[in-house]
């Protein structure tokens, strides 16, 4: 069974430049979360899909940052323009029932230059 | 604001000791996780202990949930090197939106 991708591994983008991130999820879990971690720090919660709804987007920085998961497979999470502070880990995990345990993918490291 | 955090926040053993992290937390939860995390590559999840146990055992792992004090440990037997790795705590939380909640972590060091 695959587990969660995640792509790309790495990007590195100017200030200003638009990125998409995607993640696809192990197949048949309708939960679907994106965190960031930004270096030495938390593990930040950003949303929650369940299906293609948005449960919870409250960690969801600003409006530059803009997630979709369209026929709730996979999900795409975008930065439009993005800045300095939008560098870090940007990881995808995915579970089949709320309360159980993640699965992770290995991240997109995204760098602002 | 954060509802785990782990300390140490770094630790540093000899192969063949044992590793103990901390988990505290603030609000009332479901259950509470333990993830590793190897440089460069995703969590991996080590164990789950719901809010009505208070002891899970997994291989050389030992966790041990205080609800009463909001605090989990991690124990990690007869370490390895293989365990050099970052260890985060996650909670469920019972109020608010559904969410797992994950703190800075224990960078842990193993020496060969």
């Amino acid at each position: 069974e695959a587990g969660v991708t995640q792509f790309p591994s790495h990007s590195v983008i100017e200030k200003g430049q638009t990125v998409t991130l995607r993640c696809d999820p192990i197949s048949g879990h309708d939960n679907l979360y994106w965190y960031r971690r930004v270096m030495g720090k938390e593990i930040k919660f950003l949303l929650h899909f369940v299906k293609e709804s948005k449960q919870d987007e409250s960690g969801m920085p600003n409006n530059r940052f803009l997630a979709e998961r369209t026929g709730g497979t996979y999900s795409t999470l975008k930065v439009q323009p993005a800045e300095l502070e939008d560098s870090g880990v940007y990881f995808c995990a995915s579970s089949q029932d709320r309360h159980e345990k993640l699965f992770f993918g290995s991240g997109t490291q995204l760098s602002v230059l | 604001s954060q509802q785990g955090e782990e300390d140490p926040q770094a630790l540093s053993i000899q192969e063949g000791e044992n590793a103990t992290m901390n988990c505290s937390y603030k609000t009332s939860i479901n259950n509470l996780q333990w993830y590793r995390q190897n440089s460069g590559r995703g969590l991996v999840h080590l164990i789950l202990i719901r809010s009505n146990e208070r002891e899970k055992h997994s291989g050389r792992l030992r966790v041990t949930l205080d609800t009463s004090k909001k605090s989990s440990s991690l124990l990690i037997t007869a370490s390895r090197a293989a365990d050099t790795a970052s260890y985060f705590c996650a909670t469920d939380r019972t109020s608010g939106t559904y969410k797992y909640i994950f703190g800075t972590g224990t960078r842990l060091k193993v020496l060969a």
